[in-house]
């Protein structure tokens, strides 16, 4: 089936480091999406990308859609403590009813 | 757009009793989805509805999970004769519909079978 792997699992950096993660996958996906997920809250979206090679920020974030389209990276720049959180990336399975397949996700600890 | 809701955020139940989650989707969303979430884990599908249909199911749902969206709008959870393997964040999320649509996820429900 189709799986989502994440790596690192968990990241301890300092306040101001740039921050690069990324999510491989044995099938083709045909969007990736990036979500963070605070303690006690549900995924918010962060960046979505719908095109193999697609390089896309978010303002301190910026996100690649691999040209395999079996992997994409998240690089996050300047870290801040408000960074902190738990991040998954995420593409539709091929069900076709737009559920998302998850990956393990990758938690983000700044230290200040 | 207010968001998607979830009642309760908590519950805490003891083994054998029966829960229901409730979720409001963003409206004029017309998918909505269940997950559920496990410490350390990426949220996984339970089941999604177009509608008030329910057109998907998952091998986790075990016959214990009932769900529902009678008008299209919104949503109900229900676990019978909870068990501690339950315990687990139940996400639920939404969206319009269309290629691509991301899901826009609630702040969930945070169940503990004691």
């Amino acid at each position: 089936g189709q799986q989502l792997n994440q790596s690192p699992q968990s990241m301890f950096i300092q306040e101001g480091e740039d921050v690069s993660m990324n999510c491989t996958s044995s099938s083709i996906f045909n969007t990736w999406l990036w979500y963070k997920q605070d303690p006690g809250e549900g995924p918010v979206l962060l960046i979505a990308l719908y095109k193999a090679g697609e390089l896309t920020s978010n303002g301190r974030l910026t996100a690649q859609f691999g040209i395999t389209r079996k992997d994409s990276f998240l690089n996050i720049s300047a870290s801040i403590p408000s960074d902190v959180g738990i991040y998954f990336c995420a593409g539709p399975s091929a069900s076709n009813t737009g559920k998302l397949i998850f990956g393990q996700g990758t938690t983000l600890q700044v230290k200040p | 757009d207010t968001g998607v809701s979830q009642d309760p955020r908590h519950k805490i139940t003891k083994r054998g009793q029966n829960v229901t989650f409730r979720c409001d989707p963003i409206s004029e969303h017309n998918r909505l989805y269940w997950y559920r979430q496990t410490l350390g884990q990426g949220p996984e599908f339970l089941t999604y509805f177009q509608n008030e249909a329910q057109l998907e199911k998952s091998r986790l749902l075990s016959d214990r999970f009932s769900a529902e969206r009678p008008k299209g709008s919104f949503s109900t959870l229900e676990i019978q004769r909870t068990e501690q393997g339950d315990s687990a964040m139940y996400l639920c999320a939404s969206s319009p519909g269309g290629f691509n649509s991301p899901l826009h996820f609630g702040n969930g429900t945070r169940l503990t079978v004691t």
